[in-house]
């Protein structure tokens, strides 16, 4: 079955880039996202990339897709603490329902 | 833009008590999926419906329902609740035919925490 796999854990300093890896399995996947979770709250959607694509800029959010690797990234400058949260990277298909990597939680240190 | 509205937002019921759980997904979109998050753990998708049919069924135990109506909303019927139920239930809809979706769309409803005590 598909597979979504993540670090679960990320720290860094205010200020530096913070970047935050995935892999998947299914290669048939069409779409691939970033979700954030703050302590208690939804998912709000930060940014997606079709997998014909292999780099998406937004803002401070660069997504990085390595489609031969099934490898996807998402870096976050100039990091602050109000990206303290969870990120779960996810893909799914046209039609289909999301797969959600564990999350990674990210830690901004003052 | 509108978003998917779940209700309620927070549930508290007891063990073997009934819970019914309702999403309005964004106008237009025709498909719903159900999704159950624990704590600490990530979205584990539950059921989903187009049209009114359901498409795809997941890890959805057998006490648990579901049903899109003609308006597109969907409730998730849980009964004889268990202590393990307690967890995060969030909706997405999508419409199947979108190739571009928005960043500005918001696919997840902000979810309903169901606590079971």
């Amino acid at each position: 079955g598909e597979d979504v796999e993540q670090s679960l854990f990320l720290s860094v300093r205010e200020g530096d880039s913070s970047v935050i890896n995935c892999t998947y399995t299914d290669s048939s996947s069409t779409y691939l996202y970033w979700y954030k979770q703050e302590p208690g709250a939804g998912l709000q959607l930060l940014t997606y990339i079709f997998s014909n694509m292999d780099m998406k800029q937004d803002q401070r959010l660069t997504v990085l897709l390595n489609k031969k690797d099934k490898h996807l990234s998402l870096r976050i400058a100039d990091t602050q603490t109000g990206d303290s949260a969870i990120y779960f990277c996810a893909e799914r298909n046209y039609g289909q329902n999301f797969v959600f990597g564990p999350g990674t939680r990210l830690s901004v240190l003052p | 833009a509108a978003g998917v509205i779940q209700s309620p937002r927070h549930l508290i019921k007891e063990k073997r008590e009934t819970a019914t759980l309702k999403c309005y997904p964004i106008p237009r979109h025709d498909t719903v999926y159900w999704y159950q998050q624990g704590p600490g753990q990530d979205p584990q998708f539950l059921i989903s419906f187009y049209e009114k049919m359901q498409s795809d069924k997941g890890s959805i135990p057998d006490r648990f329902s579901a049903q899109q109506f003609s308006d597109y909303h969907s409730e998730l019927n849980m009964s004889s609740l268990e202590l393990g139920d307690s967890a995060l239930y969030f909706c997405a809809s999508s419409l199947e035919g979108l190739t571009t979706p928005s960043t500005d769309t918001q696919y997840f409803g902000p979810g309903t925490r169901l606590t079971v005590l």
